[in-house]
């Protein structure tokens, strides 16, 4: 199974700051099926991205992914308060769909 | 809107079995996949199975395969997870989630259930 890797653990900003969230795979992922998703404390998980660097419906437009192959990123361009959470990438291009460790993004 | 409710959460001693539900509301649940995806607490996401729109395919991560069964009536609206000889490494909360975009049985998920946690003690 393809393993993700996500850097860094914690991610410690202030908001207004830029933030830049990595998804390594272990191997190709097929056609960038790579999601995104946010995680708050006691809440479900909520799609943020498809496809790799498509916005689900209703995301707001600091969230921006991109990436290709085995490399991937999150980018949150300016962070607001509700956007400290915990995020994980999620590879669905092969069997069994597989998710990262995630990272935690923490006010600073 | 769309809604995804699970059910059926408690406490279960080892080897014992638990079945969990998730009503479905605010769309075509006979058109969707759907999957269950657990996470132990303090702990990351694990895909647990799927099953597809039509209940014709039905897969599951290596670590349930034999344990669980997941299964759907499409005349209730309603996603089941059938476990039987539960662990205490399956402690966990379970969610229900719909399947938005797929790769075979493997898909990305658009809306989630707010989850029911399972804790496998003695």
């Amino acid at each position: 199974e393809i393993v993700l890797t996500q850097s860094p653990g914690t991610l410690s900003l202030s908001p207004g700051e830029r933030a830049t969230l990595s998804c390594r795979a272990s191997q190709s992922v097929r056609s960038n099926y790579l999601a995104w998703y946010q995680q708050r404390p006691g809440r479900a998980p909520r799609l943020l991205m498809d496809g790799a660097s498509s916005r689900a419906t209703g995301i707001p437009d600091r969230f921006s992914g991109s990436g290709s192959g085995t490399d991937f990123t999150l980018t949150i361009s300016r962070l607001e308060p509700e956007d400290f959470a915990v995020y994980y990438c999620q590879q669905y291009g092969s069997s069994p769909e597989t998710f990262g460790q995630g990272t935690k993004v923490e006010i600073k | 809107q769309v809604q995804l409710v699970e059910s059926g959460g408690g406490v279960v001693q080892p080897g014992r079995s638990l079945r969990l539900s998730c009503a479905a509301s605010g769309f075509t649940f006979s058109n969707s996949g759907m999957h269950w995806v657990r996470q132990a607490p303090g702990k990351g996401l694990q895909w647990v199975a799927v099953i597809w729109y039509d209940g014709g395919q039905k897969y599951y991560a290596d670590s349930v395969k034999g344990r669980f069964t997941i299964s759907r009536d499409v005349s209730k609206n309603t996603l089941y997870l059938e476990m039987n000889s539960l662990r205490v490494e399956d402690t966990a909360v379970y969610y229900c989630a719909k399947a938005l975009s797929c790769s075979g049985g493997s898909c990305s998920h658009d809306f989630w259930g707010q989850g029911t946690l399972v804790t496998v003690s003695s």
